[in-house]
């Protein structure tokens, strides 16, 4: 399986604040990279897709970017909802694999 | 707006057989351009890809999972399953169900582009 690794783990920042996750993947995986955001108790929210494609209704400061190994989600000014865990997920090759998550906190 | 929702026990005994439902609504179902998926998350900790079925019943399972996990799909009412046999405690998990667009080519996975509320599945006698 492709192993995909997120860092951080977690990561405190404040309202107004441009954050930025990063994903490794174990091996290339072209763009085949997609985003989720996670609240307590929730359901994942699908956010990006295609390494840099905003699924339908997700606001503007989310963006996406990456190729081969390397991604980043990058969130441009932090909001109250916008905090929670986000997870990234590698579509390749069977099967779909995810990173272990960071969790963004208010700091 | 689609809508997915699982249903089913939400208590199974060890060695016995985990069984969910999803009803999917508010947007097309019998597709070719989806297939339906599972996917869980044991509590408080991350996410695992279970496996997938097209609306003609064609599948693609997780191999860790492959030997105990069946998928199954009604079109005539919008439903698709989940059957995990023999299961123990580390099966618990908040188990989703999601669509996923169905890949562009044969040798890529794919991703998940809306997910049900999930429900929460405890193993235990």
């Amino acid at each position: 399986d492709i192993q995909m690794t997120q860092s951080p783990s977690s990561l405190s920042a404040s309202i107004g604040d441009r954050v930025t996750i990063t994903c490794r993947a174990s091996q290339g995986i072209s763009n085949y990279l997609a985003w989720f955001q996670q609240k307590p108790g929730k359901a994942p929210k699908s956010l990006i897709y295609a390494a840099s494609s905003l699924q339908s209704g997700v606001p503007s400061r989310f963006s996406g970017s990456g190729s081969g190994t390397d991604f980043t989600l990058t969130i441009s000014s932090l909001q109250p909802e916008d905090f929670a865990t986000y997870y990234c997920e590698q579509y390749y090759r069977y099967p779909p694999t995810f990173g272990q998550g960071t969790r963004l906190e208010i700091k | 707006q689609l809508q997915l929702q699982e249903s089913g026990p939400g208590l199974v005994k060890p060695s016995e057989t985990l069984s969910l439902t999803c009803t999917v609504s508010g947007g097309p179902f019998s597709s070719s351009s989806y297939y339906w998926g599972w996917i869980r998350q044991p509590p408080g900790k991350g996410l695992e890809w279970i496996g997938a079925i097209w609306y003609i019943g064609s599948t693609h399972y997780n191999p860790s999972l492959e030997s105990r996990a069946t998928i199954f799909i009604d079109t005539s009412k919008n439903q698709f399953s989940l059957k995990l046999s023999s299961v123990t405690a580390a099966d618990t998990a908040v188990y989703y169900c999601a669509r996923q667009p169905r890949p562009d080519y044969m040798d890529t996975a794919m991703t998940v582009d809306h997910w049900g509320q999930g429900a929460l599945v405890t193993v235990s006698s």
